[in-house]
């Protein structure tokens, strides 16, 4: 079955601690994406990458990392500088760039902080 | 930067009647995206519109993208029990940008 998993599904973490969310797909998709869901609110874009080993901040990067060491894997590390982190974390693909190629969502993590 | 606004945010409808949610951009747009994404669900990508006042149908749903390439619409007509979720607009900041900005999102629940 090709498509993207995000695991787990509910992570509980304490304040203070950093935590890595996983992404992978096996699409042979270059860009990955991760967004950040409130509740009743859109998707805000937290970092992107086109190409292995490049990536780009988005609109709320402060407070998160990533890394893109292989093409099926994009990982995102919430740390304990993101002021508000619980919310629902969603890992997207595309073929190429945003603009012109639909993305591709995984199941989304939703991160509780206590 | 960009700002991508829907309309309305909410909408509650009886089974049957027909439902319109508008995608409104700041910014002149190559090409505008809809998904939509179930209760708890993650978004699933619905169509691409890219040419000006470009229509698209598919079965209910029939979507717009505006002349001046800043609005769009989707269309839903006689809705039901599975058009629940909320329907997201997305497009490119800039021309040739690499990444979407997402629309705030129109909630549709459906009363049975």
């Amino acid at each position: 079955d090709g498509g993207i998993t995000q695991s787990p599904k509910y992570l509980f973490r304490k304040e203070g601690q950093n935590v890595t969310l996983s992404c992978e797909q096996n699409l042979n998709h270059d860009a990955m994406y991760w967004y950040r869901q409130d509740p009743g609110q859109g998707l805000r874009l937290i970092y992107y990458s086109q190409i292995v080993n490049d990536f780009q901040k988005g609109d709320i990067a402060e407070g998160y990392s990533v890394s893109r060491e292989k093409k099926e894997s994009f990982p995102l590390t919430v740390t304990s500088a993101q002021k508000n982190p619980t919310a629902f974390y969603l890992c997207a693909s595309s073929m190429g760039g945003a603009s012109y190629n639909e993305q591709f969502f995984g199941p989304g993590t939703r991160l509780t902080v206590l | 930067g960009q700002q991508v606004m829907q309309i309305p945010q909410y909408q509650h409808v009886q089974e049957g009647e027909d439902f319109t949610t508008y995608c409104n951009s700041s910014t002149t747009l190559s090409n505008i995206q809809w998904y939509k994404q179930r209760p708890g669900g993650h978004p699933v990508f619905l169509i691409q519109l890219v040419k000006s006042g470009e229509v698209k149908k598919q079965k209910r749903l029939t979507f717009q993208f505006g002349e001046a390439k800043k609005n769009s619409s989707l269309h839903i007509t006689a809705t039901q029990t599975t058009d629940v979720g909320t329907y997201f607009c997305a497009g490119p900041p800039n021309f040739g940008n690499e990444k979407l900005t997402f629309g705030t999102g129109t909630r549709l629940t459906i009363i049975p």
